[in-house]
């Protein structure tokens, strides 16, 4: 099973809200990473935990505020967002060790930011 | 230095022949080189992966081929379908300095739009 989940699927909010994103995946991986996906273009590297401990925050605005709680999940709180935070937001997962670098993304959870 | 080109930006090919998509890369320390296909509304799937001790891999119709002293790898995919039509993404990161790293960070080409018409 290569499997990993995210909820919402589709999320609208305005720039008021507090949100939260979920990822799950249960393949024993100890590496879990956020991307923002824009139309068109790669995905950029958001954050990477491993071993649930913050690994790589790629200067990310403190607007966007990451969450492991475990092994098996990661989230990511969302306050105060600006349109141009209007992305598709994916989740990945890896092991943790060196014989192996396969990143499994999630379906993603598109925001709409209004 | 960190930066994966990949060529063409749009690719149109006839059902039955061969795609070709090209990647080059200048880090010298980049020692894993996988290729995503992703598909409108979802999220990039890993398709085949290449380490540089080997110049060719094949997985069924895709082959990755890999020219370490050119610094340039490949996707091949062979007897093109209309459902291989998606975006496809070239990456490459540094497995081995994971430690150093702290973590893994896959570099990605700006992808190539695929269509396959039947």
């Amino acid at each position: 099973d290569t499997e990993v989940t995210q909820t919402p699927k589709h999320l609208v909010m305005g720039m008021t809200n507090k949100k939260s994103l979920k990822c799950e995946q249960h393949m024993g991986h100890r590496a879990m990473y956020w991307y923002k996906q824009k139309a068109k273009k790669p995905p950029e590297l958001m954050f990477v935990y491993s071993y649930e401990k913050l690994s790589i925050n790629e200067s990310v605005p403190s607007r966007f505020s990451p969450e492991c709680p475990n092994s098996s999940l990661l989230n990511l709180h969302l306050h105060a967002l600006q349109p141009e935070d209007s992305a598709l937001y994916l989740c990945a997962s890896s092991h943790r060790d060196r014989g192996s670098d396969e990143q499994y993304f999630g379906p993603g959870t598109r925001l709409t930011v209004t | 230095q960190q930066q994966v080109k990949q060529s063409p930006q749009s690719l149109i090919v006839q059902k039955g022949g061969i795609s070709i998509i090209n990647c080059a890369y200048e880090n010298t320390a980049f020692d894993y080189f996988p290729w995503y296909q992703q598909f409108p509304g979802k999220g990039p799937a890993l398709l085949i992966a290449i380490r540089p001790d080997v110049s060719e891999k094949k997985e069924g119709r895709f082959t990755i081929s890999f020219n370490k002293s050119a610094k340039q790898f490949s996707l091949h995919i062979m007897d093109s379908q209309p459902g291989d039509s998606a975006t496809y993404f070239c990456a490459a990161s540094m497995m081995g300095r994971w430690e150093e790293t702290s973590g893994s960070r896959l570099t990605f080409g700006e992808g190539t739009q695929l269509t396959v018409n039947p």
